[in-house]
């Protein structure tokens, strides 16, 4: 069974220019959240989708925004970057559905940005 | 947001020895208890976790007590290796007010096992 797939896995742009990355969920996983992991801040909650539809949001701008497809396949943009939106964004599925119902997250290898 | 603290931020022992990592957090209401284990260049992989009305839970050479009274839950690794070499995150998953893939994580803890 495949995992988390990320993409790109690396990838440098200059401020203020915008990115676009990728997830695509274990098969079945139809709940996507995204994390920034920076060695500053640590591991910080982004963005949670559940069948195209935002359910939570982390304490970022609104330059960081996301979306998910009918196939729970999920994207992040970031736009206008900064040297601070240098980090490893990580990405993770899971299989439970229900709002209180914590299930597994399993995580991708993550996209590794780093802005000049 | 929650806050979870986490110690030590590093770790070193000795190969078979015992490690052990400790995590505080301030909301009581906080009912998910998950560790995860991040290797270089890979993502968090999650080892073992534990619900609110579970005190301790163990698999193999893994453990994970918690105490809701003083709001610390901990892992131990026991008969320590070289492969357990890498970052542990504890993380929480709070009951009120949050969704299921939003977890709050520690800072982590770098283990360094020497052979």
């Amino acid at each position: 069974k495949a995992g988390v797939t990320q993409t790109p896995r690396y990838l440098i742009k200059t401020r203020g220019q915008q990115v676009t990355l990728s997830c695509s969920p274990i098969s079945g996983h139809r709940s996507v959240s995204w994390y920034q992991q920076t060695p500053g801040q640590g591991l910080q909650f982004l963005f949670e989708y559940f069948s195209e539809t935002q359910r939570n949001k982390g304490n970022f701008p609104g330059r960081f925004s996301g979306r998910q497809f009918s196939n729970s396949r999920s994207e992040m943009n970031v736009s206008t970057l900064e040297l601070g939106d240098s980090a490893l964004y990580l990405c993770a599925s899971s299989l439970a559905t229900g709002i209180s119902n914590t299930g597994e997250l399993f995580f991708g290898e993550g996209s590794r940005l780093t802005v000049l | 947001g929650e806050n979870v603290e986490q110690h030590p931020s590093t770790l070193s022992v000795q190969e078979g020895d015992s490690a052990v990592i400790k995590c505080t957090y301030s909301d009581s209401a906080s009912n998910y208890f998950p560790w995860y284990k991040q290797e270089l260049g890979k993502g968090p992989q999650l080892i073992i976790d534990i619900r609110s009305n579970v005190g301790e839970k163990k698999d193999q050479r893994i453990a994970v007590t918690l105490n809701k009274t003083a709001k610390h839950f901990s892992l131990h690794i026991t008969e320590t290796q070289p492969e357990d070499s890498a970052v542990y995150f504890c993380a929480l998953h709070p009951d009120r007010g949050s969704t299921l893939g939003r977890l709050y994580f520690g800072r982590g803890t770098q283990l360094t096992v020497w052979p």
